[in-house]
């Protein structure tokens, strides 16, 4: 199995910049979450979904938007990118609350 | 809502013992422990529920205590594998989020 697809796995953008993350899961997980991580620091919610429409802002939200028109696809976008949002990403997903979660392999971002 | 997690570091001998706390401020679900190598995604190592009871995987173990909002997780006789950072994550009562902590990095030396 496949599990959580991240991509891309690199990506450097330029101030102002946008861009999409995408992240897709083979296992009929409802609930998916993006999370970011900055150097030394543990694990940020972003956005979270618990289904298909469904979607709602974790602790960091600002900066991103998300979208899930489908149970596998969780992409997370980017507008007017900034230094700030310069971090490792990391898609989750999970079947229910609470979570054993499985990770994607992070997307590592800089903003230059 | 972060969680908080104790130590922030510590280093061991392979065959030491070592414990990482985790406490929340607010009422908790369900706490889970995960490790991540350096460059690697999280990876999943247990789950607490609700109940305050003990759970075991190999010479890892962990306890959630809900009435102090507080998990710890024991780590036994430790192997040069165990080294990495480990998080404990919270959910709570409340919400469909879970949140982790700020990391304990962990290294286990010859």
């Amino acid at each position: 199995n496949a599990g959580v697809t991240q991509t891309p796995k690199f990506r450097i953008l330029k101030i102002g910049q946008s861009m999409t993350l995408q992240c897709t899961q083979d296992m009929n997980h409802n609930y998916m979450y993006w999370y970011r991580q900055d150097p030394g620091m543990g694990l940020k919610l972003i956005y979270y979904s618990v289904g298909a429409g469904i979607t709602d802002k974790g602790e960091v939200p600002n900066g991103y938007n998300v979208s899930r028109s489908t149970t596998e696809d969780f992409p997370l976008r980017l507008e007017l990118a900034a230094p700030s949002q310069t971090s490792v990403y990391f898609c989750a997903s999970s079947w229910w609350e609470p979570p054993e979660a499985f990770f994607g392999q992070g997307t590592r971002l800089t903003v230059v | 809502q972060q969680p908080v997690q104790s130590p922030q570091a510590v280093i061991l001998r392979e065959g030491e013992d070592a414990v990482i706390n985790c406490s929340s401020s607010k009422a908790l679900y369900s706490v889970h422990w995960y490790r991540q190598k350096h460059g690697e995604a999280p990876v999943f190592l247990m789950i607490l529920l609700k109940g305050g009871e003990q759970k075991g995987h190999e010479k890892i173990s962990a306890s959630f205590n809900e009435k102090k909002q507080q998990s710890s997780l024991y780590l036994t006789a430790s192997q040069l594998s165990y080294s990495g950072t480990y998080f404990c994550g919270t959910g709570l009562n409340t919400g469909n989020q879970f949140y982790f902590g700020t990391g304990t990095s962990l290294t286990v030396i010859p």
